[in-house]
């Protein structure tokens, strides 16, 4: 199974702020990487795609960059409907699709 | 803009069988995966298996032992079921819709399925 590992586990940050997540995988998966929020009670939902590609209706200051093991999810500027938890999941090779363990976004 | 609902059980007992439907509403039934997703309490989620509209079926390695996902096009649905189920199998248990080549992007509501005596 490839292993993807997030960092950091949590944080606290500001509306406003400019806020950087880091996934990387155990072994390349090219730019088949996707970014989920997911709020309590709430199912995921789908803010990046291949890595970089924007989910129709995800706002702009969401993006994602990298390739091969090391990704990133960029906020740039964090409104107060972005506090949540993100996940990062390869849909390189399965079985089976993994996910990150999650990185909460809590308010400062 | 396609829907997901899914339903089944949400308390069960050890060794028993979960069994959970997700119906889809709105959107053609060909052309994606059909997913099941779940998540135990503060953990990662986990992908737990999927299948396609001709009932081509991937399964979860560490899962596959107790697992059937099957599916009616006649109904827009697809299943889930899985037996011999301990405490560990606690969790949300979500349905979802994967484009091919790209990951899951809608979602079911979640059902809490909890395991206990």
């Amino acid at each position: 199974d490839i292993q993807m590992t997030q960092s950091p586990s949590s944080l606290s940050a500001s509306v406003g702020d400019r806020v950087t997540i880091t996934c990387r995988a155990s072994q390349g998966i090219k730019t088949d990487l996707g970014w989920y929020q997911q709020k309590p009670g709430k199912a995921p939902t789908c803010l990046i795609y291949a890595a970089s590609s924007l989910q129709s209706g995800v706002p702009s200051r969401f993006s994602g960059s990298g390739s091969g093991t090391e990704f990133t999810l960029t906020i740039s500027s964090l409104q107060p409907e972005d506090f949540a938890t993100y996940y990062c999941l390869q849909h390189y090779d399965y079985p089976p699709w993994t996910f990150g363990q999650g990185t909460k976004v809590e308010i400062k | 803009q396609v829907q997901l609902r899914q339903w089944g059980a949400g308390l069960l007992k050890p060794s028993g069988t979960l069994s959970l439907t997700c119906s889809v509403y709105g959107g053609s039934f060909s052309g994606y995966h059909w997913c099941w997703i779940r998540q135990p309490p503060g953990k990662r989620l986990e992908w737990i298996g999927e299948t396609t509209h001709t009932g081509n079926t991937k399964d979860n390695p560490s899962l596959k032992s107790r697992l059937t996902i099957s599916i009616d096009t006649s109904k827009n649905q697809f299943s889930l079921r899985l037996s011999s189920l301990t405490a560990a199998d606690t969790a949300v248990y979500y349905c979802a819709r994967r484009p091919y080549s790209k990951p899951f992007d809608s979602w079911g509501q979640g059902t809490l399925v909890t395991v206990s005596s």
